[in-house]
């Protein structure tokens, strides 16, 4: 079984700031794929970055990138020069193995960006 | 990425009644699933959707209460039978992708 674990239930930032939100997991399995949502207050689950578990590379998509770090089993997501609408709560999920796609998920990050 | 059209985007039900929701894809997918998400929760899968067999419920879920179709590769629907006020959750449907799932608008359920 695998397991998600978000540490920060609330986070405060200042607009234009960078912002690190924590994300650590724990799974028998060699391969595995990370992943971080954003929903806003719509309820809506927006898919943000993806990171395999093979990937050398840490995953970036535009100002969302993902800080891998295998061996300490944890898969940050950090947010550079934050923005108003970036206010949301925050998902982080894998998924155990490939040809399961289904998500476990953590119990995710409500994060405030202060103008 | 997929495009996926869930409806009823949110409904007021009377407890002891059912609702169904519905999830339709752009493209034709093997799997589907179905989450819940409670008040102030995270989400929590109900079941996998394969076409052409029976849903795989995770545990705490059963079919009677959660009754799933899935007529063909790119529809599939999802009952909340006999609704109780613990029932009142966000309702979301997915398709699983090798790089990212991808999620309806999700259906906001209130049973009064």
């Amino acid at each position: 079984a695998q397991k998600i674990t978000q540490t920060q239930p609330g986070m405060f930032v200042q607009e234009k700031e960078a912002v690190t939100l924590d994300c650590t997991y724990d799974t028998s399995d060699q391969s595995y794929g990370l992943f971080w949502y954003k929903q806003p207050s719509s309820g809506e689950m927006i898919f943000l970055i993806y990171q395999g578990s093979y990937d050398e590379q840490n995953a970036t998509e535009g100002r969302y990138s993902l800080n891998f770090q295998k061996a300490r089993k944890s898969a940050n997501l950090v947010i550079s020069a934050s923005q108003l609408g970036d206010s949301a709560m925050y998902f982080c999920a894998m998924t155990s193995n490939f040809g399961n796609e289904k998500l476990t998920f953590g119990t995710g990050t409500r994060l405030t960006i202060i103008p | 990425s997929a495009v996926i059209s869930q409806k009823p985007s949110r409904d007021i039900c009377q407890r002891g009644t059912s609702l169904t929701i519905q999830c339709q894809v752009d493209s034709q997918v093997t799997m589907m699933f179905w989450y819940r998400q409670q008040p102030g929760q995270s989400l929590t899968l109900i079941a996998t959707a394969n076409q052409g067999s029976e849903a795989t419920y995770e545990s705490g879920f059963v079919i009677d209460k959660f009754p799933i179709s899935r007529p063909n590769l790119t529809f599939s629907t999802l009952t909340v039978s006999n609704m109780s006020p613990e029932d009142s959750s966000i309702y979301l449907c997915s398709v699983g992708a090798f790089m990212g799932a991808f999620f309806g608008q999700g259906t906001r359920l209130t049973v009064v």
